[in-house]
Parts: structure tokens; sequence; C-alpha cells
């Protein structure tokens, strides 16, 4: 089974601190997702990423960037986390195929920020 | 570009009732589609896909058919378990694109 693990299941931070969220994958997926969920929005991609190294912004990258080092690894990273940054954070991954792309996600990160 | 519209919840049926939730979507291309299900305190789960027209995905009592002529991919299940009490989102994902777009989702309860 793909398993998709996230360092924190919730996470309590201050305004202005900088916050690292973690996500591994274990199936060798070459592309890897952020999304935050909220309440009546449904999912908003953050970045997203197809390659070690290599990131793109999604609909909503601001605020935020992320760090991919290792094929297996996907950083969030929010350099001085605000109130209106208190979410839940899901982080995907999903091989590129050419039939379609079916997306595992991690058990999600509840951040608050006070 | 592409989206999805899916029916707003929340949703509160008795135990072995029939479900259906709304999904319809707007895209370009032939895009596949999904329905996730988010249950309490976790991650979403794929419950079911359908990659072409009038393909029907099926899992766990669920189903929804891929309809081109009406643009929609709608959820049912013939009777309901407390148990599918949860989060349910729509999505689409373009052929060999990443760009996944997901409904709202919709919150379904089932009482006993």
């Amino acid at each position: 089974d793909v398993k998709v693990t996230q360092s924190s299941r919730y996470l309590v931070k201050r305004t202005g601190e900088k916050v690292f969220l973690e996500c591994v994958q274990d199936m060798d997926h070459e592309n890897m997702f952020w999304y935050r969920q909220d309440p009546g929005l449904g999912l908003r991609l953050i970045y997203f990423s197809y390659d070690v190294k290599m990131k793109e912004k999604g609909d909503i990258p601001e605020g935020y960037s992320v760090s991919r080092e290792k094929k297996e690894r996907f950083s969030l990273i929010l350099e001085s986390a605000s109130t209106n940054q208190t979410s839940m954070y899901l982080c995907a991954s999903s091989f590129t195929s050419v039939t379609y792309n079916e997306q595992f996600f991690g058990p999600g990160t509840r951040l608050t920020v006070l | 570009g592409n989206s999805v519209t899916q029916m707003e919840g929340p949703v509160t049926l008795s135990e072995e009732a029939f479900l259906t939730i709304n999904c319809t979507y707007t895209a370009t291309g032939y895009p596949s589609l999904f329905w996730y299900v988010q249950y309490p305190g976790e991650g979403l789960q794929l419950l079911l896909k359908a990659t072409k027209a009038d393909d029907k995905g099926s899992n766990k009592g669920f189903e929804a058919t891929y309809r081109k002529e009406t643009t929609s991919f709608h959820l049912e299940k013939g009777s309901v378990q407390v148990s599918d009490s949860a989060v349910y989102f729509c999505a689409l994902n373009r052929y060999n694109n990443n760009d996944m777009r997901f409904g709202a989702g919709t919150r379904l309860t089932v009482k006993p």
C-alpha cells in the first residue's frame, strides 16, 4: 500500500514563527503536492513538485515556500506564520501516468497560528 | 478552466436510506473523475474513479457513472450505514495533467 506520512497531526505556532511541515511518501512517486483545506472551500493547491528540486506554484502560493531535496520528501515552509494560515494542510503524491493521476493523501496536519 | 461543483451539505440521513450527492464538472478535453472520502480526523482516501465517458466506478456499495452529455458524476449508495458518515469530495484530473480540482466537499451524517 502507498503510504504518505506527515510529520505532525497537530501543530500550534505563534504569529511570525517559521514553520516547517514535512511529508514523506514510500512509493517512489514523481509528483508531490501540498494543499490546504478550509470549510466550504474544499482543497486548494499551494505548490506541487514533479521532480527533485522542481516546484510549481499552485493556486494560493503566497506566504508559502517548498523544498524537495529528495524524491520521497516534500516540505512546506511558512516563512512567517500568520493567523490566516490556520488551516488543515494535506500532502499528496502520485505517479506520472498517461491515463489518470490518482493522488494518495497523508493524514493531514492541523495548524493553529495564535 | 477546469472546475467541479458539488451539492452543498450538510446531508443528514437515517440508516438504510438512499444517498445521492450531485457533482457536475467543467473541463476542456477528457478529464478523469474521482470521488474521495475523508473520515473524521483522517486524510482523503480514493473511493472510486472513472476515466472515460459511460464508465461506472464502484466501491463499498457506492457507485458513480461518468456522464459526458450532462457533465456529471453523481455519487449514489442504495443503503447508507452509520459508518459512511464522512466528508465526500468530487474531483477531476485532466489527462496526463497534475491539475486536480476538488469540489467544496459534502458532509454526510448517517443516524441510527
